[in-house]
């Protein structure tokens, strides 16, 4: 089966810009992740989406930060405007269903974002 | 705070040997703990996971250990191949809610020849 497809792979932008990335996840998957991992640290969850439904945003920073996933299928992030601490990678995963047992998180390869 | 924690930033080993991954939690509603592995300009790749049900998992050179009252799991790789090398990251969920993952920081493996 294709991976969970994301785009672009990089962006450079300039602090106070927006800019947005995009997700596919794989066929079949209900639930959809993005995860923003800063250089040294783990994954860390922005916001769940159970089909076109949000499940979890409570540690997305709604100020700035806003997420979509339309039809339930792909999906899109979007920053506006960014600051120089979002530069980090963005990371969509989907699964089947809910994270528990035998659905575990597909990763994409995800967006390296550089805030200057 | 940190509620999963991987102490060790890196680790490396011989080939063939093996490889003891590390990782502590703090809150004690976590019931499902699960391993990644990610290669670099990748995204992290499932691993190994465990439920609280039971305090060890195999699938083949992978096996993780859970215990429960030291709230301390850990990842053994034997034996440790160089296609091993990679940053492995320990993650926990807690049943209701989101059930939403919490990583560590990760822990670098080296595996030399």
């Amino acid at each position: 089966e294709a991976g969970v497809a994301q785009s672009p792979r990089y962006k450079i932008i300039e602090k106070r810009q927006s800019v947005a990335f995009w997700c596919n996840p794989i066929s079949g998957h209900a639930t959809l992740y993005w995860y923003q991992q800063i250089l040294g640290q783990g994954p860390k969850l922005l916001i769940q989406f159970q089909n076109n439904g949000v499940v979890d945003d409570s540690q997305l920073p709604k100020d700035r930060f806003s997420a979509e996933r339309l039809k339930g299928v792909d999906s899109t992030l979007k920053i506006q405007p960014a600051k120089l601490e979002d530069s980090a990678v963005y990371l969509c995963a989907s699964s089947r269903q809910r994270q528990r047992s035998n659905s575990p998180l597909h990763f994409g390869n995800g967006t390296r974002l550089t805030v200057t | 705070d940190q509620q999963v924690k991987q102490n060790s930033p890196s680790l490396s080993v011989q080939e063939g040997r093996i490889s003891i991954l590390n990782c502590d939690y703090t809150n004690s509603m976590f019931d499902y703990f699960l391993w990644y592995k990610k290669y670099p300009a990748e995204g992290p790749t499932f691993l190994i996971s465990i439920s609280s049900i039971k305090d060890k998992n195999e699938d083949g050179r992978f096996t993780v250990f859970l215990n429960k009252s030291a709230k301390h799991l850990s990842l053994h790789i034997v034996p440790s191949q160089p296609g091993d090398s990679a940053v492995y990251f320990c993650a926990a969920s807690a049943l209701g809610g989101s059930e939403k993952l919490v990583f560590g920081k990760g822990t670098k493996l080296t595996v030399n020849p």
